[in-house]
């Protein structure tokens, strides 16, 4: 059975960092490539930053290049996502996803950010 | 980077069909046969409903169904039911550094 479970949320400060990590399993983590999206309080979904199976290649939207860097170790099947100079408009529940067949199939549970003084 | 385009809201009743639309541009929606669509209900994660503009997942009802014309994806739910009450997004390819792009989401009423 597929598994991700995201960690590493809380509240923070504006200017402030948190590192977001996915826990994956059931499935040949190093196959596929793995996405972060975000969902601000009542408002739509967010691509942040899709990362390549070994890891090769990034993206990211334009919101966050720069401030987030998303990376994973396939040894111990983990997807992260390292967020610095947090704002206010970041808070958001996010949610790590398997990409399959040029969609999402697979989610988490998400978990929470706040960024508030 | 802009957003894919919805209506913010949607409605039928039991049994009737509603379609959503999706519209963006040549270098989204149009440009690709990329277009996935997802539901999600209040406090939910959301559910991957179609992919690839019209096939479906396993488990997905055939009352779901995905199209494309041009810069414009839609869905449509055939045979409303009470559980079809959700937010429902799209979702584009759009271009080699932009893997995906999402719509704003429509809220589906059944009446």
């Amino acid at each position: 059975e597929v598994q991700l479970v995201e960690s590493g949320g809380g509240l923070v400060q504006p200017g402030e960092s948190l590192r977001l990590s996915c826990a994956a399993s059931g499935f040949t983590f190093s196959v596929y490539w793995m996405s972060w999206v975000r969902q601000a309080p009542g408002k739509g979904l967010e691509w942040v930053a899709t990362i390549s199976g070994d890891g090769s290649e990034t993206f990211y939207v334009d919101s966050v290049r720069g401030r987030f860097t998303v990376s994973r170790d396939n040894a111990k099947n983990s997807l992260n996502l390292q967020m610095n100079s947090l704002r206010a408009d970041d808070t958001a529940m996010f949610y790590c996803a398997r990409g399959e067949n040029n969609a999402f199939l697979y989610w988490g549970q998400g978990i929470l950010v706040t960024v508030s003084s | 980077q802009s957003a894919l385009t919805q209506p913010p809201s949607a409605s039928g009743s039991p049994g009737q069909s509603v379609t959503i639309s999706c519209t963006g541009t040549s270098s989204d929606v149009g440009g690709y046969n990329y277009v996935s669509w997802y539901q999600q209900h209040p406090g939910k994660v959301p559910k991957l409903l179609i992919y690839e503009v019209s096939k479906r997942p396993s488990g997905v009802p055939d009352r779901f169904s995905g199209s494309k014309s041009g810069n414009t994806a839609s869905l449509t739910v055939s045979g409303l039911q009470a559980e079809d009450e959700a937010d429902y997004y799209c979702c584009s390819y759009a271009g080699r550094n932009i893997p995906r792009v999402f719509g704003g989401g429509t809220k589906l009423t059944v009446l």
